[in-house]
């Protein structure tokens, strides 16, 4: 156990719907960061926060939002939604901004599954 | 465009036998390399990490090196078990101002048969 949690484990909706991602990090981290793993493009970063703000944006769709709020945990909303967005959706958590050293941990991921 | 190759897509190996997996990467500026360890279904785990200035790095069974002048790196693992059966993946992350941003490959998928 990573100490990273996430909610829900599972979520299956319709395209053009909206859905919201919750992040817990662990005790003490101040970043988080979102992924995005498909089956047909491997694990992808999308962005990362810092202590309540936005620090990097990779290849984050501007359908897709995040926040960090001030008890740290982050939410990702993913807002008309696509098949192709169905994947598993992974947030980790460190204790640093950054840095070689800064590891990462991960959580279990959220599976989302849009019909 | 930052990008990590890894090779072989995926091996199936005897349990005990050795198995080396390859990384290359066109990563600028880079900061440094990990190796991640995934279990079907599950978030990946830190193995390894390695910044410009180191070529080996160990964690118990599993050894990584970097060639940092070819963009290069490999992870060794020794006396393979069963529960090496997972997805591997080299990250290497790019210095980006006061942010690392992390490119990812696409894994070497590795099963290990009694």
């Amino acid at each position: 156990d990573s100490g990273v949690t996430q909610t829900p484990k599972h979520l299956i909706t319709a395209t053009g719907q909206r859905v919201t991602l919750r992040c817990s990090p662990r005790s003490g981290d101040l970043s988080v960061y979102w992924y995005q793993q498909s089956l047909d493009q491997g694990l992808q970063f999308l962005i990362q926060y810092y202590n309540g703000e936005e620090r990097a944006k990779g290849n984050i769709l501007e359908r897709f939002s995040a926040q960090q709020f001030p008890d740290l945990h982050s939410e990702l909303n993913l807002s008309s939604l696509e098949l192709g967005d169905s994947a598993l959706y992974f947030c980790a958590s460190s204790l640093n901004l950054g840095g070689p050293y800064n590891e990462q941990f991960f959580g279990p991921g959220t599976r989302l599954t849009v019909l | 465009k930052n990008q990590v190759e890894q090779s072989p897509q995926s091996l199936i190996i005897l349990e005990g036998k050795n198995c080396t997996l390859q990384c290359n990467y066109t990563v600028s500026p880079f900061s440094n390399l990990r190796w991640y360890k995934q279990d079907t279904g599950r978030g990946p785990v830190s193995l390894t990490i390695m910044t410009f200035s180191e070529n080996t790095k160990s964690n118990g069974r599993y050894t990584a090196t970097l060639d940092a002048d070819t963009k290069q790196s490999s992870l060794h693992i020794t006396a393979s078990q069963l529960s090496d059966s997972a997805s591997y993946i080299c990250v290497v992350s790019a210095r980006s101002g006061g942010s690392y941003i992390p490119t990812f490959g696409r894994g070497t998928s590795l099963i290990v048969h009694p």
